[in-house]
C-alpha cells in the first residue's frame, strides 16, 4: 500500500524550531517529487516547498524561505522539514504529499499538527 | 505570492449540478494544468481531478473538469450528500523567479 506518514509535529514556543518528517513505504521514493503542504486551522492549503527526486532542486513559498529548509533521505525513504525561527503563522497541520510529473499530489499522508505559542 | 481565486461556497440540493470556479492569471492557469482535490471534514485532502479534465481511478464521473483562459471549473453532477466538503483548486505558477504551487482560496460545498 502506498503510504505518507508525517511526525515531528507539537508544541513550540515562538522563535524555536522543529523537524517534521515523513516516512513513505509502498513505492520508489526516490523516483518522485515530494512537497509539503500546510493548512492552518480553520484556513485553506498552503504549498510550503517541494524538492527533486535526487534533492538537488528545492523550491519554497516566499513566507518560509531562509527559515525552512526541506530535505531527503532516499536510503531510508524519508522527507524532512526543518523549521526554525518559528512565528504564530506557522501553526498548522503540514502534509507531505507525492508530486507527479503533471503537477498534481497523488498521495498525501494524514498530517502532523504544529503549534507556534508566543 | 499568487493565488487562485474560488467561491467561497456553493450549495445545491441532491441530484442537481453545481459548478466551482478557479480564477488565475497567466503565469498558472494559462499556461500549466490544474488540479482539484476535495478535502472531506477532518481528513487529508485527495485529488478528485488533475490535467484539468482527467478523473483518477475511483473518483465518480460525476465530477467533470474545463479551463478556458485564466479560468478553470469543477462540475458536479447528480450532487450527493457524499460530495460535502471543501475543494481547492490548485496549478504551478511560473511567476519570474518565485516559481511554486498555488492552490486556490476553497470552496465549501453544501448538499441542502
Amino acid at each position: 500500500e502506498v503510504q505518507l506518514v508525517e511526525s515531528g509535529g507539537g508544541l513550540v514556543q515562538s522563535g524555536g524550531s522543529l523537524r517534521l518528517s515523513c516516512a513513505a513505504s509502498g513505492f520508489t521514493f526516490s523516483g518522485y517529487w515530494m512537497s509539503w503542504v500546510r493548512q492552518a486551522p480553520g484556513k485553506g492549503l498552503e504549498w510550503v516547498a517541494n524538492i527533486k527526486q535526487d534533492g538537488s532542486e528545492k523550491l519554497y513559498v516566499d513566507s518560509v524561505k531562509g527559515r525552512c529548509t526541506i530535505s531527503r533521505d532516499n536510503a531510508k525513504n524519508l522527507l524532512f522539514l526543518e523549521m526554525n525561527s518559528l512565528r504564530g503563522e506557522d501553526t498548522a497541520v503540514y502534509y507531505c504529499a507525492r508530486e507527479r510529473e503533471d503537477y498534481y499530489l497523488d498521495v498525501w499522508g494524514r498530517g502532523t499538527t504544529v503549534t507556534v505559542s508566543s | 505570492q499568487s493565488v487562485l481565486t474560488q467561491p467561497p461556497s456553493v450549495s445545491g440540493t441532491p441530484g442537481q449540478t453545481v459548478t466551482i470556479s478557479c480564477s488565475g492569471i497567466s503565469s498558472n492557469i494559462v499556461i500549466n494544468t490544474v488540479t482539484w482535490y476535495q478535502q472531506l471534514p477532518g481528513t487529508a485532502p485527495k485529488f478528485v481531478m488533475f490535467n484539468i479534465d482527467e478523473r483518477p481511478s475511483g473518483v465518480s464521473d460525476r465530477f467533470s473538469g474545463s479551463k478556458s483562459g485564466t479560468s478553470a471549473s469543477l462540475a458536479i453532477s447528480g450532487l450527493q450528500s457524499e460530495d460535502e466538503a471543501d475543494y481547492y483548486c490548485a496549478a504551478w505558477d511560473d511567476s519570474l523567479n518565485v516559481a511554486h504551487y498555488v492552490f486556490g482560496t476553497g470552496t465549501k460545498v453544501t448538499v441542502l
